[in-house]
């Protein structure tokens, strides 16, 4: 069963930009990440939010948890051409089992 | 270097014959996983195991078998490959909450 779900499902903006996604989950969790992954590669680790956090940045990621609402949202920003990719959250309670949302596809133009 | 490695990265088989991806760490992680990507479903789970001996269904085990008997390696077998699995698998090992993803291994089951 899908524990995390993105929105949106595709993104679109300009080099410059910012973009934000989010992600709904539905059970309690210890952490949430977010990973990224370009076309048909490997999933590679973004970032990880525990629950006792609020707010997590790393250069120009800044992540944001909302355990009353069991969401989160990731923001890029100044986007480059470079950050497109697809970009998911995984929500688990062990490090071997972890559940991840289908996906929000950022593509990001010159 | 730190990795997780597969093979082989593609493979065209047809109904029936029966094959093994194999997965390989090289960072002493106790926990693997197998995952498959289908579009629309992200990420669905496989097996994972929690260390050598050591394994347990995942969200989608149904078709697949696993084997720990190394803790560097976590081999994917499929007994009796049918066109459902046709799909692209990938391995991830952990120490703790970050997964670290192999490359994937685009199979296609005619």
């Amino acid at each position: 069963s899908q524990q995390g779900e993105e929105d949106p499902q595709a993104l679109s903006i300009q080099e410059g930009e910012n973009a934000t996604m989010n992600c709904s989950y539905k059970t309690s969790i210890n952490n949430l990440q977010w990973y990224r992954q370009n076309s048909g590669r490997g999933l590679v680790h973004l970032i990880l939010i525990r629950s006792n956090e609020r707010e997590k940045h790393s250069g120009r990621l800044r992540v944001t948890l909302d355990t009353s609402k069991k969401s989160s949202s990731l923001l890029i920003t100044a986007s480059r051409a470079a950050d497109t990719a697809s970009y998911f959250c995984a929500t688990g309670n062990t490090a071997s089992k972890l559940t991840f949302g289908t996906g929000t596809r950022l593509q990001v133009t010159l | 270097e730190a990795q997780v490695t597969q093979n082989p990265r593609y493979l065209i088989t047809v109904t029936g014959k029966k094959l093994t991806v194999t997965c390989s760490q090289n960072m002493n992680h106790e926990y693997m996983s197998w995952y498959r990507q289908d579009p629309g479903l992200g990420l669905r789970q496989i097996y994972y195991s929690m260390n050598v001996e050591v394994t347990d269904k995942g969200d989608v085990p149904e078709g697949y078998k696993v084997s720990r008997k190394e803790k560097r390696n976590f081999p994917l077998i499929l007994e009796s490959p049918s066109p459902n699995q046709t799909s692209l698998y990938f391995c991830a090992s952990s120490s703790r909450d970050t997964q670290y993803f192999g490359p994937g291994t685009r199979l296609t089951v005619l």
